[in-house]
C-alpha cells in the first residue's frame, strides 16, 4: 500500500528551526521519475506549495520562503526531511507531504499540525 | 501566496449545480493542466480532477472540470450534503512550482 506520513513536533517556539519527516512506504523516491512535496495549510487558510524534492535529488522551493526552507531526501530510510528556520505564530499550520507526479498520481500524507508559540 | 484565484463560498440546495471558478494566467493555468481537490478539515486532500477534465476512479461524474484559456471551472452537479467542504485548483507554474487556488467553501443549503 503506498502511503505518506508526516512526523514532527507539535509546538515550537518563535525563532526555532522545525524538523519535519515524512516516511513513504510501498514506493521509493529512488525510482526513477518519483518526486514528493511539502504542502502546508495555516488555519483557515488557502494550502500552500512549501517545497519538492525528485529522484535525482533536485530540489524546487517556494520562492517567497526559499531563503528558511531546507528539503532532502535519505534513501537509506526512505524519509523526506524538511527543515524551516526561524519559526513564527504566522508558520502555524498543518503541514503535509505529498507525492504529486501529474496526471492522476496524487496521494497525500494526512498531515501534522505545528503550532508556533512561545 | 495564493496565484490561483478562487470565489471565496458558493452555495446552493441539495440536487442543485455549482460551479466554482479558478482563475490564473498565462504561466501557469495558460500553459499547464489543472487539478481540483477536495479538502475535509482534518483530512488529506483528494483529488476530483486532473488533466483539466479528467476524474480518478471512484469519483462520481457529478464532478467535472474544464479549462479556457487562463482560466478553469470545477462544476457539481446533483449536489449532496456530503459534497460540503473546501475545493482548491492547483496547477504549476513556469518554474515547475506547485501552485493552488485560493480555494473555496461549498455549502449545501
Amino acid at each position: 500500500q503506498v502511503t505518506l506520513k508526516e512526523s514532527g513536533p507539535a509546538l515550537v517556539k518563535p525563532t526555532q528551526t522545525l524538523t519535519l519527516t515524512c516516511t513513504l512506504s510501498g514506493f521509493s523516491l529512488s525510482t526513477i521519475g518519483m518526486r514528493v512535496s511539502w504542502i502546508r495549510q495555516p488555519p483557515g487558510k488557502a494550502l500552500e506549495w512549501l517545497a519538492r524534492i525528485d529522484w535525482d535529488d533536485d530540489k524546487l522551493y517556494s520562492t517567497s520562503l526559499k531563503t528558511r526552507l531546507t528539503i532532502a531526501k535519505d534513501t537509506s530510510k526512505n524519509q523526506v526531511v524538511l527543515t524551516m528556520t526561524n519559526m513564527d505564530p504566522v508558520d502555524t499550520a498543518t503541514y503535509y507531504c505529498a507525492r504529486i507526479l501529474g496526471g492522476k498520481d496524487n496521494l497525500w500524507g494526512q498531515g501534522t499540525v505545528v503550532t508556533v508559540s512561545s | 501566496q495564493s496565484v490561483l484565484t478562487q470565489p471565496p463560498s458558493v452555495s446552493a440546495a441539495p440536487g442543485q449545480k455549482v460551479t466554482i471558478s479558478c482563475s490564473g494566467s498565462s504561466s501557469n493555468i495558460g500553459k499547464n493542466f489543472v487539478s481540483w481537490y477536495q479538502h475535509l478539515p482534518g483530512t488529506a486532500p483528494k483529488l476530483l480532477i486532473y488533466d483539466n477534465n479528467k476524474r480518478p476512479s471512484g469519483i462520481p461524474d457529478r464532478f467535472s472540470g474544464s479549462k479556457s484559456g487562463t482560466s478553469a471551472t470545477l462544476g457539481i452537479t446533483g449536489l449532496q450534503a456530503g459534497d460540503e467542504a473546501d475545493y482548491y485548483c492547483g496547477t504549476w507554474d513556469s518554474s515547475l512550482n506547485t501552485v493552488f487556488g485560493t480555494g473555496t467553501k461549498v455549502t449545501v443549503l
